[in-house]
């Protein structure tokens, strides 16, 4: 159980343009939905925090026009980057959090962005 | 607020040794903590956790972690460390009830085990 899927995996683009990323919760309900981004050989960074049908909160510093987060039912979320650029390549991961486990995240496997 | 700090970016150890990752934390109120492992372009998989249940945690792959509160430390230990176990390790903080149970990470800590 609890088992969090992300897609793309990969994903190449140019720069400019938008791409989206999906986070889906495959055998809960996701209450709470949380995007992550990972520099290489670091650690991960909380990006936003997103309710399900609410507005993300954003950590300071993250642009949230340019991180778009909808998370529209209970079992999935999306990130979309848009106009992106070359500084915006990084593995972004979401989790997801079961409302009677309140502490207990679960990640997804990440996704890669590239943006050339 | 709460924080993580794990000792030793690269822990390297030979195939059968003890493998030992240290984490300390910092909290104003009893904190939850995880261990987390990821392999390389992968997401996190937990290895355990602590909620205030027993001090010493077992988890997955043989792992575990004792939590102990006189040194703000959860340190995880393996006694015979396989190939498989090299990967990066982050340590995490989280209370409960807290800014929606926001979980604090640690920098990791990549190990290597040398055949």
């Amino acid at each position: 159980g609890a088992v969090v899927s992300q897609h793309p995996s990969r994903v190449i683009c140019k720069s400019g343009t938008s791409v989206k990323i999906e986070c889906r919760s495959l055998d809960f309900q996701a209450t709470t939905m949380f995007w992550y981004r990972q520099f290489p050989k670091q650690s991960l960074m909380l990006m936003a925090t997103s309710n399900e049908g609410s507005k993300a909160t954003y950590e300071q510093g993250v642009e949230k026009d340019k991180f778009l987060i909808n998370h529209a039912s209970l079992t999935l979320s999306t990130l979309t980057v848009t106009s992106a650029h070359p500084e915006d390549s990084s593995f972004y991961i979401c989790s997801a959090r079961d409302s009677r486990t309140v502490n207990e995240q679960f990640f997804g496997p990440g996704t890669r962005l590239t943006v050339l | 607020a709460q924080s993580v700090t794990q000792l030793g970016s690269h822990v390297s150890v030979s195939e059968g040794a003890l493998v030992l990752l240290r984490c300390n934390y910092s909290s104003s109120v009893p904190p939850y903590l995880f261990w987390y492992v990821q392999y390389p372009n992968q997401g996190l998989q937990l290895l355990l956790k602590y909620t205030s249940a027993a001090t010493l945690v077992k988890g997955i792959n043989g792992f575990e972690a004792e939590f102990k509160k006189s040194e703000t430390s959860f340190h995880l230990t393996k006694p015979s460390a396989h190939m498989s176990d090299a990967a990066e390790y982050f340590c995490a903080v989280t209370v409960y009830g807290g800014s929606q149970g926001n979980l604090i990470f640690g920098k990791g800590t990549k190990l290597s085990v040398k055949p």
